[in-house]
């Protein structure tokens, strides 16, 4: 089965501070996607790509950049933590349909 | 842009009886839509798709059939078990090979004994 492999699985992080992080693929995708997810809401896309060394914004990529070094691997930086971005993170890739990894708990303080 | 909506937040069910979430869409391209089914700290999964007009789709005993015509995909099961308690999300894309999703906020299903 495809595999999705995201680290680290839980952080916290101050208020100001960087926080990486880091996904990984084996799938040979080509299409790769950053979602936050919020109690009471659904995933919404906050960055994707679909080639190494290149990155598109999504519907919420404010406070958020992103990084494809290689197909395979796919960041999300956040360079100036905020309160506002405690959530659960995921990363996924895609061929036919969309193969998520297990999820990141960021919690800010 | 597109949107998707999911009217229940929450449906509670005892063992045995059926159920329906609803998914209603709204997009100018041609859809794609999705069922993925996300359990208790888990990653969501894949449960249905389609993108077929008035076809009913299949699996682990769930089934939607897409209408374009209402812009809905509703999910059903006619005998939900405890094991289908879980976060269900309704999604939509144009391109199902690499097109980015769009999805509902979910709808809670607990299924109590």
């Amino acid at each position: 089965e495809a595999a999705v492999t995201q680290s680290p699985r839980s952080k916290v992080a101050v208020t100001g501070g960087k926080v990486t992080l880091s996904c990984h693929q084996t799938n040979n995708h080509d299409y790769m996607y950053w979602y936050r997810q919020d109690t009471g809401h659904g995933l919404r896309l906050i960055h994707y790509s679909y080639v190494a060394d290149s990155t598109e914004k999504g519907d919420i990529p404010d406070g958020y950049k992103a990084s494809r070094p290689s197909q395979e691997n796919f960041s999300l930086i956040l360079e100036l933590a905020s309160l506002s971005q405690t959530a659960v993170y995921f990363c996924a890739s895609s061929g036919t349909e969309q193969f998520f990894g297990p999820g990141t708990r960021l919690t800010v303080l | 842009g597109d949107s998707v909506t999911q009217t229940e937040g929450l449906v509670t069910l005892t063992k045995g009886l059926p159920v329906m979430l609803n998914c209603t869409y709204q997009t100018t391209y041609s859809p794609f839509l999705f069922w993925y089914v996300q359990h208790l700290n888990e990653a969501p999964k894949l449960l249905l798709k389609s993108s077929t007009d008035n076809k009913r789709t299949e699996h682990q005993g769930f089934y939607a059939t897409l209408h374009k015509s209402s812009s809905s995909f509703h999910l059903q099961k006619s005998s939900v078990q405890l094991s289908d308690s879980a976060l269900y999300f309704c999604a939509l894309s144009h391109n199902t090979n690499t097109g980015k999703l769009t999805f509902g906020d979910g709808t809670v299903l607990t299924v109590k004994p």
